[in-house]
């Protein structure tokens, strides 16, 4: 079964610091979403992309942050500057079609910790 | 503004007894409803959805949900529990407007014991 894969498994970065969160949506699917869940709290949405561009993104999805679809296959997400704030795990998800109706499908997550 | 509420942070339940996680909701118009699941070091694994049509939706591994309108439940459950269900369980909901962004419940944390 097609799966959503991301890397790294766990990321420590200085305060500061810039990170690039990967992952490799499910092949034939369109949008693709980053979404992140701080130790503790719910799973909160950041941003959805859909042919190549932002199509939503909530109010934690600020300057700081940026995705990209730099091939075929990968989705990223960059953060600029990283604060002690932004230690959480971080899902990508994807979704296949233009139908609204569609599940999303989640990736195992990548683990921020900023120090 | 869209809300999900799961009321119990844990739910424990012997092996071979039926189970219910709960779930309410807030959404303007109509809701499109999920359920997940999340194993230790895994995903959000998808289990079923409400969209439209029939209140009780079927998905993986024996679950189904009840989707109740007028009291806002989209409840998970499963009428003979196993030891391998013991994991997170997510609620999550968006409108029908188009906007993809899940909001996600809190989660449930499911015990099944032997």
């Amino acid at each position: 079964e097609p799966e959503v894969t991301q890397t790294p498994s766990h990321q420590v970065t200085q305060m500061g610091q810039e990170v690039i969160l990967r992952c490799v949506p499910i092949s034939n699917h369109l949008y693709f979403y980053w979404y992140r869940q701080i130790l503790g709290q719910k799973v909160e949405f950041l941003v959805s992309f859909y042919n190549n561009e932002i199509s939503e993104k909530s109010e934690i999805f600020d300057d700081q942050f940026s995705v990209e679809r730099p091939d075929g296959s990968n989705f990223t997400l960059k953060i600029r500057s990283t604060k002690l704030e932004d230690s959480a795990m971080y899902f990508c998800a994807s979704s296949e079609g233009t139908s609204d109706t569609y599940e999303q499908y989640f990736g195992p997550g990548t683990r921020l910790t900023v120090t | 503004a869209q809300s999900v509420a799961q009321p119990e942070d844990q739910v424990k339940v012997a092996e071979g007894n039926p189970l219910t996680v709960k779930c309410t909701y807030s959404v303007s118009g109509n809701p499109y409803l999920f359920w997940y699941v999340q194993y230790p070091n895994r995903g959000l694994q998808f289990l079923l959805k409400y969209i439209t049509g029939d209140n009780l939706v079927k998905g993986s591994y024996g679950f189904e949900a009840e989707f109740n309108k007028s009291q806002t439940s989209f409840h998970l459950k499963k009428p003979s529990a196993l030891v391998s269900d013991s994991a997170l369980y997510f609620c999550a909901v968006r409108d029908w407007r188009g906007r993809r962004a899940l909001t996600f419940g809190s989660g449930t944390r499911l015990q099944v014991q032997p």
